[in-house]
């Protein structure tokens, strides 16, 4: 299972910055998708998720109406799209996969390398 | 604030054993995960359903529950261990999070 994430980015606030996560070496329908973000100085915290094989979607209260995650089965990519950047958003984002189980609560095992978001004016 | 209340650091000396505690109400009747992140690197999945260890995780890594209290285990703790270590646990339409504990191996 390889997971490769797209470069970082600086963006200004209130910019839209998205994310792609490139996935291999298992079938992309099959297992969920999660999205994390870790801001300096922070914990990690879970941002939301997408079942690749209909796009349904479900995302954490903190981030809603600001985050979009879709799956593009005819290229094994999710994307994940963060609105209306302020500063506080700056921070690393990873997809990870949950490999070994098909429950929504099962928590991913794979990783990517994670993606560097930088906002600022 | 967090969801699931972790101490925000631990330390042990090499060779002992560690003890890392996750409590929260709305933990008791939720399986409880443990990741372990060392710094610049993207997080490893250490425990999962309370007490399982995924395949390449050390033996040293153990996990339990009780309560509304999951404990993460990791005994002959070595140097290599120093990292941040969250817990996490499903609820009802939310992902819970602790606010991670650093732990460091003098």
């Amino acid at each position: 299972v390889h997971l490769v994430q797209s470069g970082g980015e600086v963006k200004r606030p209130g910019a839209t910055v998205r994310i792609s996560c490139k996935t291999s070496g298992y079938t992309f329908s099959d297992y969920f998708m999660h999205w994390f973000q870790r801001a300096p100085g922070e914990g990690l915290e879970w941002m939301g998720l997408v079942d690749p094989e209909d796009g349904k979607t479900f995302y954490s209260s903190n981030f809603q109406g600001r985050v979009t995650i879709t799956a593009d089965t005819s290229t094994d990519t999710v994307y994940m799209d963060l609105t209306s950047l302020r500063r506080e958003d700056s921070a690393t984002y990873y997809c990870a996969v949950t490999s070994y189980c098909t429950s929504i609560t099962c928590p991913p095992d794979y990783w990517g390398q994670g993606t560097l978001v930088a906002v600022s004016s | 604030s967090s969801d699931l209340t972790q101490p925000p650091s631990v330390s042990v000396s090499p060779g002992q054993t560690a003890a890392i505690t996750c409590s929260g109400d709305r933990l008791g009747d939720k399986f409880a995960c443990w990741y372990q992140q060392r710094p610049g690197q993207s997080p490893v999945l250490v425990i999962y359903q309370d007490d399982k260890r995924p395949a390449g995780i050390p033996e040293r890594f153990s996990g339990s529950a009780s309560g509304n209290t999951a404990t993460l285990t990791i005994s002959g703790t070595q140097a290599m261990d120093e990292a941040d270590y969250y817990c996490q646990a499903w609820g009802s339409s939310a992902v819970l999070f602790g606010g991670g504990t650093k732990l460091t191996v003098l």
